[in-house]
């Protein structure tokens, strides 16, 4: 089946540390996207990509780093210059261009915690 | 920035009740597209309405959208214990897939 895996579900980090979420998708999608959620609160957008080798910075992109070296990998980095990193992360993917229909595929999240 | 606001921020009702969920939004909008979450899990996508439609239906779902007022809401008729979930309204500008979340609507429905 086609879709979106995120690892590790659960993640915990020390301060001062970096840790490295995984996203993968089998779903032939050119864009890819990583969002912030905290608890009670919407979806923030901190990196997008649209094609290999080259993403943009969204809203809450200080602190975060990406990488988009194959179409079917998109892995975001939090960094210790992330001042409040504990949050549920989600990647999401979607077509491009004439074939788009605007419609995101979320994985199911990476929930990390900094102890 | 959140550009789109829900209200109520939670509903409670029973089974076989009617559900509705607003969405504001500010600026103006290519899309407006419909979310739905369960507790700790990712996002799924429900509906999408374009800013040259007015309803959309889908299943037990009615989706309008009033450009005018910069607002849409989202209807579930015949609401099942399974529909308890928070539900988000999304709005996509000239970029697709660059979209910007609202806080959401958490729905119970009791059975």
């Amino acid at each position: 089946d086609g879709g979106i895996t995120q690892s590790p579900k659960y993640l915990f980090r020390k301060e001062g540390q970096n840790v490295t979420l995984s996203c993968e998708q089998n779903l032939n999608h050119d864009a890819m996207y990583w969002y912030r959620q905290d608890p009670g609160q919407g979806l923030r957008l901190i990196y997008y990509s649209q094609i290999v080798n080259d993403f943009q910075k969204g809203d809450i992109a200080e602190g975060y780093s990406v990488s988009r070296e194959k179409k079917e990998s998109f892995p975001l980095t939090v960094t210790s210059a992330q001042k409040n990193p504990t949050a549920f992360y989600l990647c999401a993917s979607s077509r491009r261009g004439s074939q788009n229909t605007g419609e995101l595929f979320f994985g199911e999240g990476s929930r990390l915690t900094v102890l | 920035s959140q550009q789109g606001e829900e209200d109520p921020q939670a509903l409670s009702i029973q089974e076989g009740e009617n559900a509705t969920m607003n969405c504001s939004y500010k600026t103006s909008i290519n899309n407006l597209q419909w979310y739905r979450q369960n507790s700790g899990r990712g996002l799924v996508h429900l509906i999408l309405i374009r800013s040259n439609e007015r309803e959309k239906h889908s299943g037990r779902l009615r989706v309008t959208l009033d450009t005018s007022k910069k607002s849409s809401s989202l209807l579930i008729t015949a609401s099942r214990a399974a529909d308890t979930a928070s539900y988000f309204c999304a709005t996509g500008g000239t970029s697709y897939g660059k979209l910007t979340f609202g806080q959401g609507t958490i729905l119970t429905v009791h059975p």
